[in-house]
């Protein structure tokens, strides 16, 4: 069966440090793969986009990585802050690239000051 | 420019009754969703549409309905509601050219706090 994977439900990561989380997904052949990011009681917002056929995506202090051979997205946030706190979801379309964007249950990060 | 516009933002139902969540967007997406998001299940797909008039099943559509008479409104169906169907509920709407993995970023609502008693 088709699964998404954040593999942590929760991560305590310093400040200043760099964290990373983690997206991996079996029966799958996605086309693209999103982050989003969601803070309580609040719908989530739309933060990366990277495509089957890009390596890395960068914004600003936000990385992310997508291995089709892994099947593995990685989500980097460099010098950390206590205001990238929030739960972080990634998002795939589905195996036969119809319409369905599918998401994982989220990482809660929390960066400690 | 209000994005998606999700309403009621809280609403308590006794069992069995029927409701209809709204929800309007105003930037000509094409393509709009509905998601349930529960305690350690993240979110899922109940319904989407990928443009007026076209409609189809997510993960979990069961016990629910959904319309796409315009571009703009995808209202959400809850015909006989159980406490099973209490969750927060999430609209979202993205541009789409069509099909092939093709749509980009997803803009969501505030979401809907259902609870059925």
């Amino acid at each position: 069966s088709q699964k998404i994977e954040q593999n942590s439900e929760a991560l305590n990561i310093q400040e200043g440090k760099t964290a990373t989380l983690t997206c991996n997904y079996t029966n799958y052949s996605p086309a693209y793969l999103q982050w989003y990011r969601q803070d309580p009681g609040r719908g989530p917002v739309f933060l990366l986009l990277i495509r089957e056929n890009e390596k890395e995506k960068r914004k600003e202090r936000l990385k992310v990585t997508f291995d089709t051979t892994l099947k593995q997205s990685l989500f980097h946030i460099t010098a950390s802050q206590p205001a990238d706190s929030a739960t972080y979801l990634c998002a795939l379309d589905a195996t036969d690239r119809d319409d369905k964007i599918i998401f994982g249950k989220g990482t809660r990060l929390h960066i400690l000051p | 420019n209000a994005g998606v516009t999700q309403t009621p933002k809280f609403q308590v139902l006794k069992t069995g009754q029927s409701m209809t969540l709204q929800c309007a967007q105003d930037m000509n997406h094409e393509y709009m969703s509905w998601y349930r998001q529960d305690p350690g299940m993240g979110l899922r797909l109940i319904h989407y549409s990928v443009g007026a008039g076209i409609t189809d099943q997510g993960e979990v559509p069961n016990g629910y309905n959904v319309s796409r008479s315009t571009t703009e409104d995808f209202p959400l169906r809850l015909l006989s509601a159980a406490p099973s169907q209490t969750s927060v509920y999430f609209c979202a709407s993205s541009y789409s050219r069509g099909g092939q993995g093709s749509k980009t970023e997803a803009f969501f609502g505030q979401g809907t706090r259902l609870t059925v008693v």
